[in-house]
C-alpha cells in the first residue's frame, strides 16, 4: 500500500487568489493522479502527472487554471488558480501501487 | 470512454439491517474498487475486485467481469457505515486513471 500525505486539509479563499495542494506518497511513484469532487457530484480525474513530463490533463481542465509540477517521484502540487465560487470543491490526489490505486486524505476548497 | 453505473442512488436502512450495492459497467476492465467516503471527504478502500469474491468482515465483494458488473454486500448493517460508496474502474487502455460512479449515499439509522 502507499500512504499519502495531502496539504492542506482544508481552506477558504478570496475569489482571484490562487491556492497550491501538495502531495507527498511514502514510496517512488511513476505516475500521480489529481482528481475534483464537486459538491454532491462524484470525482472526476483532472490531470495525469509524471515526473519529468508536462502533466496531461482530461477533458475541460487545462493548464493556466490547474498548473501541476512534479519534481520527483515521490511529490506533486496541485494549483487552482484566479479561484471562483465554482472551484469551491474537494481535490484529492492518488497514486496506483502494485495494482489498487490510492488516496490522499483530500483538500476541502472553499472560494469566497 | 467507459461509463459507470451505481445502483440504487440512494439507501436508507436500519441498523442491523442488510444490503446490496451494484455497480455496471461498459467495457472490459483492468482494475475496479470500491471505496467509502467519510463525512470529511476521504476516500477509504474497502476492495480491489476486478474479478472474484472478496470478504473483510461484515463486508464482501463480488465481480463478475465477464458480465459486466460487481455488487458490494453490507451485512448487518452500523451507524458507521453511512456514507457514500463509490465503485471505480480502469479501462483496457487508461492507466491508472480511475473512472466513479455516482456513488450511493448510505443511510443508517439506530
Amino acid at each position: 500500500s502507499a500512504v499519502i500525505s495531502q496539504k492542506p486539509s482544508r481552506d477558504i479563499c478570496q475569489r482571484g487568489t490562487s491556492l497550491t495542494i501538495q502531495c507527498q506518497v511514502d514510496s517512488q511513484v511513476t505516475m500521480m493522479f489529481w482528481y475534483r469532487q464537486q459538491p454532491g457530484q462524484s470525482l472526476t480525474l483532472i490531470a495525469t502527472a509524471n515526473q519529468g513530463s508536462e502533466a496531461t490533463y482530461e477533458s475541460g481542465f487545462v493548464i493556466d487554471k490547474f498548473p501541476i509540477s512534479r519534481p520527483n517521484l515521490t511529490f506533486s502540487t496541485l494549483t487552482v488558480s484566479n479561484m471562483s465560487p465554482e472551484d469551491s470543491s474537494i481535490y484529492l490526489c492518488s497514486v496506483e501501487g502494485a495494482s489498487e490505486a490510492f488516496f490522499g486524505q483530500g483538500t476541502r476548497l472553499t472560494v469566497v | 470512454g467507459i461509463q459507470v453505473e451505481q445502483s440504487p442512488p440512494d439507501l436508507i436502512l436500519q441498523e442491523g439491517a442488510n444490503s446490496t450495492l451494484r455497480c455496471n459497467f461498459s467495457d472490459s476492465v483492468n482494475n475496479l474498487q470500491w471505496f467509502h467516503q467519510n463525512p470529511w471527504g476521504q476516500l477509504i478502500n474497502l476492495f480491489y475486485i476486478p474479478s472474484g469474491t472478496k470478504q473483510n468482515g461484515r463486508l464482501s465483494a463480488t465481480t463478475v467481469a465477464t458480465e459486466r458488473y460487481s455488487l458490494l454486500y453490507i451485512s448487518s448493517s452500523q451507524t458507521t457505515d453511512s456514507g457514500v460508496y463509490f465503485c471505480a474502474v480502469v479501462g483496457g487502455t487508461s492507466y491508472g486513471k480511475l473512472t466513479f460512479g455516482q456513488g450511493t449515499i448510505l443511510t443508517v439509522h439506530p
